[in-house]
């Protein structure tokens, strides 16, 4: 079956630990996108690309890396200069510039210890 | 920029209908969604509308004007499994990016 794959589920950091959140899609999908999501909060978009080698910043992309060296996957770094990292991350994908929705993945929640 | 406005909270009987408002300012208008998602979980596509009128799935209805940038999302005969946050999201511009508003936190009650 395909889908969007994201792990881990739960994530625990240290305070100035950089962290990878893994996102992997075996839908063929162009373009992928990460988003943050606080408690009571809709979704905020920090990184997205539309294609191989290609990402652009979001809204929120401060204290955040993102790298895609593949079409099946978009990793995303939380580094040690994100002040506020504790939310749930989701990663999605979708087929470029086209009248559907995104395939999300279930998502890693990121806590601060 | 984008301005996305949903209430944050309704509350509904299982069995009701319940109306769910979405209100937008955006350039570049080129679609709107509406999502469900359970506490802890992934959002789930409901529906799609990008010109004007109402797309029906089921008990689940979507309604959209542009020159009113609004939209709604229908459930009819709720269930206690709709409770769940609905997010109303709009693509603008080119690309498929698309911006979130806060989410409408349902609550259906015996």
């Amino acid at each position: 079956d395909g889908g969007i794959t994201q792990s881990p589920k739960y994530l625990f950091r240290k305070e100035g630990q950089n962290v990878t959140l893994s996102c992997e899609q075996n839908l063929n999908h162009d373009a992928m996108y990460w988003y943050r999501q606080d408690p009571g909060q809709g979704l905020r978009l920090i990184y997205y690309s539309q294609i191989v080698n290609d990402f652009q910043k979001g809204d929120i992309a401060e204290g955040y890396s993102v790298s895609r060296e593949k079409k099946e996957s978009f990793p995303l770094t939380v580094t040690s200069a994100q002040k506020n990292p504790t939310a749930f991350y989701l990663c999605a994908s979708s087929v470029y510039d086209r009248a559907e929705g995104y395939t999300f993945g279930s998502g890693t929640r990121l806590t601060v210890v | 920029g984008q301005n996305i406005d949903q209430p944050t909270e309704m509350t509904a009987t299982e069995g009701a209908i319940v109306q769910i408002n979405c209100t937008y300012q955006t350039s570049g208008f080129n679609g709107l969604f509406w999502y469900q998602q359970h506490a802890g979980e992934a959002p789930t596509f409901l529906s799609y509308n990008v010109l004007d009128g109402l797309e029906e799935k089921g008990r689940f209805s979507s309604f959209l004007s542009r020159s009113k940038g609004y939209s709604y999302l229908l459930l009819k005969e709720l269930q206690m499994k709709d409770s769940a946050s609905y997010l109303c999201a709009v693509r603008a511009g080119g690309g498929n990016k698309l911006t979130f508003g806060t989410g409408t936190q349902l609550k259906v009650e015996l």
